[in-house]
């Protein structure tokens, strides 16, 4: 179990620019989900997927933001047109269904929109 | 709907000393409440969950919560504080079936001085 892995672990760029972030989850997770965290606040649900199904999407998932499985392993989170509104902590966690369903976070990305 | 309120943002005690960490809850159905751990540059950890099995949940590294449904409130509680329990904590509430998605408080940053 080599846990949830974010990359990049931190990104900087300029208003305008697109991004994409990956998240690896935990192999035999088939659910993902992705949070954005902002300074002084507690995570918020953005959206998730069961294996490459996209379940959810919160209404805060503007359609400059993009997310994909597409294989029902790893995803990528897609910001075009960054604004500085976007800078936050971005969040990957990972599951598996059942009764006594986990979440297990990674360490995110900060994203700094200058 | 559901959402979560974190009295205080910023809790001090002596190390040894009890530590209380307070988080009401607002919920249509019945809640799944949780309390995360999160240390600088790392991902959010699971403390414990309720799951409406039994009203006082024990979890890790000492911390144990009560649900109250009278009070509508989830405190997490330690009885003596270490150094090493110095970090930001997140209460969160869900639905039965709304697996990892989840509403955070606020946060609340615990320091632990020697």
């Amino acid at each position: 179990d080599t846990g949830v892995s974010q990359d990049p672990r931190h990104k900087i760029t300029k208003r305008g620019q697109n991004v994409t972030f990956r998240c690896d989850p935990i192999s035999e997770h088939n659910r993902l989900y992705w949070y954005r965290q902002t300074l002084g606040q507690g995570p918020e649900f953005l959206t998730y997927f069961q294996n490459e199904a996209q379940l959810e999407k919160s209404r805060l998932l503007s359609d400059r933001f993009s997310a994909e499985r597409p294989k029902g392993s790893f995803s990528t989170l897609e910001i075009q047109r960054t604004e500085q509104g976007d800078s936050a902590m971005y969040l990957c966690a990972s599951s598996r269904t059942g009764a006594n369903e986990k979440l297990f976070f990674g360490s995110g990305t900060q994203l700094s929109v200058l | 709907a559901q959402s979560v309120t974190q009295l205080g943002s910023h809790v001090s005690v002596s190390e040894g000393a009890l530590v209380l960490l307070r988080c009401n809850y607002s919920s249509s159905v019945p809640p799944y409440l949780f309390w995360y751990v999160q240390y600088p540059n790392q991902g959010l950890q699971l403390l414990l969950k309720y799951t409406s099995a039994a009203t006082l949940v024990k979890g890790i590294n000492g911390f144990e919560a009560e649900f109250k449904k009278s009070e509508t409130s989830f405190h997490l509680t330690k009885p003596s504080a270490h150094m090493s329990d110095a970090a930001e904590y997140f209460c969160a509430v869900s639905g039965s079936n709304q697996g990892g998605k989840l509403i955070f408080g606020q946060g609340t940053e615990l320091s632990v001085k020697p």
